[in-house]
């Protein structure tokens, strides 16, 4: 049975800090890896994709990678901004059917 | 493009009452969800719809969940009755059709208390 964790579960950093988000699981066939936001009182936002085949993705100050092998994900947010203060969470497919199996997510806070 | 719709954004009820909540998904979006997130963890899907059939129900408590949507569009989602571990934010999705390569569009969820 899949399982993923990330850790820490929470997060504070200064403004402008690079900071690094991990996502683990337990099964390495996957299909592709997700990371999402969530902020409060709001549905989850799509950041980044990654296909099994690739090694990373990046969407302006974010960068997400992924080692199937060791069973890990790495979300990497340069320069922080207060914006960015919400939860972060990563999701697993095991195959292309839809299902996605989510870790706890990272609740995040950039202080000013 | 609106995004997926949800309400009641909050309900509180007491335990053994019926609650039902409400999701309009993306306007042509083939495909819905429902998923379950209790406080600290991440969503649990709880159910999924192709049009207007059940694909996969698999972790739904069909003792005490019950979810239709009616003309491949609206989804309810009803849960009677409620028990405390109930409390959760049940959440919305869909995407244009089933399978891992279509993006999954989430509405804002319901916050369910039960006291």
């Amino acid at each position: 049975k899949q399982e993923v964790t990330q850790i820490p579960a929470a997060l504070s950093v200064p403004e402008g800090e690079n900071l690094v988000l991990n996502c683990s699981f337990t099964d390495s066939a996957i299909y592709n890896l997700q990371w999402f936001r969530q902020d409060p009182g709001k549905g989850l936002t799509s950041l980044l994709l990654i296909q099994s085949s690739q090694r990373e993705q990046t969407s302006g100050r974010l960068n997400a990678s992924l080692d199937k092998s060791s069973g890990r994900s790495t979300l990497y947010i340069a320069a922080s901004q207060p914006g960015d203060s919400a939860t972060y969470l990563c999701a697993v497919r095991m195959d292309s059917s839809y299902k996605l199996i989510f870790g706890s997510g990272t609740r995040l806070l950039v202080r000013p | 493009e609106a995004g997926v719709a949800q309400s009641p954004r909050y309900k509180i009820i007491e335990k053994r009452q019926s609650v039902a909540f409400w999701c309009n998904p993306i306007s042509g979006h083939a495909t819905l969800y429902w998923y379950q997130q209790i406080l600290g963890q991440g969503p649990k899907l709880l159910i999924q719809f192709q049009n207007n059939g059940v694909v996969d129900d698999s972790q739904l408590p069909k003792d005490r969940f019950s979810a239709e949507r009616l003309k491949g569009v609206d989804s309810t989602l009803k849960i009677q009755p409620a028990k405390l571990e109930d409390s959760a934010v049940y959440l919305c999705a869909s995407s244009l059709f089933g399978g891992g390569v279509f993006e999954q569009y989430f509405g804002p969820g319901t916050r369910l208390t039960v006291t």
